[in-house]
């Protein structure tokens, strides 16, 4: 049981590109959660689904775009990347109603922007 | 609007010693929470979770927490701390999202050095 897989672990961008942070989870979720973590500000919610097809803004959505065509995969866009954008991505899935509110958490995906 | 404290950035222990993290929750209802552990370069393992019911919680790695509504706290305990415990720990209080499923909320850290 893979649990929820992140791709890549580490990236580097630069000033404009743009790339999809991917997000699959094997366990059936339905609701599905992007995440980044700055150093001293804890998790940010960027954005959320609570289901195929539903997406929803986070706290700091501004610069990123989701999609989520199937319960397994929720991927982040960033089309142009800023320096701001900076920081460690985290991905995370949970059961849903009646499942508990435990959510599980992909390893990260580090990336760089210069 | 829900918001998760952590007043210690940093602390050390010495190996065996006691452990306690602090943690202070502002919620309106009844909070659904969580400690968190993340060592370096690894991401978020659950450590434990309250969501009702005994107000003292067990998790894994020997942690537990206490639930305090009165002081609107969830401190985060290990009787004899491990040299593999040092890593950052995150505390965080559930709220349901609009159309369904639950928003974390996290404090900011405490990161646990253990010295030898």
């Amino acid at each position: 049981n893979a649990g929820v897989t992140q791709t890549p672990k580490f990236r580097i961008l630069k000033i404009g590109q743009s790339m999809t942070l991917q997000c699959a989870q094997d366990m059936n979720h339905n609701y599905m959660y992007w995440y980044r973590q700055d150093p001293g500000m804890g998790l940010k919610l960027i954005y959320y689904s609570v289901g195929a097809g539903i997406t929803d803004k986070g706290e700091v959505p501004n610069g990123y775009n989701v999609s989520r065509s199937t319960t397994e995969d929720f991927p982040l866009r960033l089309e142009l990347a800023a320096p701001s954008q900076t920081s460690v991505y985290f991905c995370a899935s949970r059961p849903g109603q009646g499942s508990g509110n435990t959510i599980y958490f992909g390893e990260g995906s580090w990336l760089t922007v210069v | 609007a829900q918001s998760v404290t952590q007043p210690d950035i940093h602390i050390t222990v010495s190996e065996g010693a006691s452990l306690e993290l602090r943690c202070n929750y502002s919620y309106g209802a009844t909070p659904y929470l969580f400690w968190y552990v993340q060592s370096p370069g690894q991401g978020l393992q659950l450590l434990l979770k309250y969501f009702s019911g005994d107000t003292l919680v067990q998790g894994i790695k020997g942690f537990e927490a206490e639930f305090k509504r009165s002081q609107s706290s969830f401190n985060l305990r290990k009787p004899s701390v491990h040299w593999s415990d040092a890593a950052e720990y995150f505390c965080a209080v559930a709220r349901p999202l609009t159309g369904g499923g639950n928003k974390l909320t996290f404090g900011t850290g405490t990161q646990l050095k253990v010295e030898l």
